[in-house]
């Protein structure tokens, strides 16, 4: 099945500094990913889609330059929480489209997720 | 305004019964629904995804139906386990490939 891997699992900042997250598809061909945030007990927030090879949209609310995404390749996206505050922290989670097989529906495939906790 | 939602509270049933969860919505018209399962600190895991033109859907102990005139999906676990406590989340299509989730159900099934 289609595997979808994250890295770090989990990281520990202090304020003002950058973290980045990748997100790997394993064995599928991603052309689409997606990052998401979820505080405790609340429901997957997207924050940006990105396509290979093109700049990411980001949602309504969400500060693209404090969030840098970059999918540079098929396989890898990126993000980067850029100058990061305590209110930052949260659950970060990437997902990953098969764009090979020709699937007309949006079954998305999740990484296990990334804590993130700003000291 | 547009919007998704599944029992805040949390389902206690005991092993072996029939779990079922609720999801609504309102102000959709999704091609499709889907169920993620997410375990606490793990990302989601999909289960089944149905489709505007399908009553049900099923796979081994899971059955979801689809009322497009209630705006409501159903999701039902048979027999039960401790292992299928997890959070239930349910996962709107609403265009393009954007998906909108509920903020899930918490199962928990007591040996």
């Amino acid at each position: 099945g289609a595997v979808v891997s994250q890295h770090p699992s989990w990281v520990i900042c202090k304020s003002g500094t950058s973290v980045k997250i990748e997100c790997r598809s394993l064995d599928f061909q991603a052309t689409t990913m997606f990052w998401y945030r979820q505080f405790p007990k609340q429901s997957l927030m997207l924050m940006a889609t990105s396509n290979e090879g093109s700049k990411a949209t980001y949602e309504q609310g969400v500060e693209k330059d404090k969030f840098l995404i970059n999918h540079a390749s098929l396989t890898l996206s990126t993000l980067t929480v850029t100058s990061a505050h305590p209110e930052d922290s949260s659950f970060y989670i990437c997902s990953a489209r098969d764009g090979t097989s020709g699937a007309s529906t949006d079954t998305q495939y999740f990484g296990p997720g990334t804590r993130l906790t700003v000291l | 305004s547009q919007k998704i939602e599944q029992n805040s509270e949390a389902l206690n049933i005991q092993e072996g019964k029939t779990a079922t969860l609720t999801c609504n919505y309102t102000n959709y018209s999704p091609a499709y629904l889907q169920w993620y399962r997410q375990d606490p600190g793990r990302g989601p895991v999909f289960l089944l995804l149905i489709r505007e033109n399908e009553k049900e859907k099923r796979k081994e102990r899971l059955k979801v139906t689809f009322d497009t005139t209630l705006k409501q999906s159903l999701f039902h676990i048979t027999a039960s386990q401790p292992a299928d406590s997890a959070t239930y989340l349910c996962a709107l299509h609403t265009g393009g490939f954007k998906t909108i989730f509920g903020a899930g159900t918490r199962l928990f099934v007591k040996a």
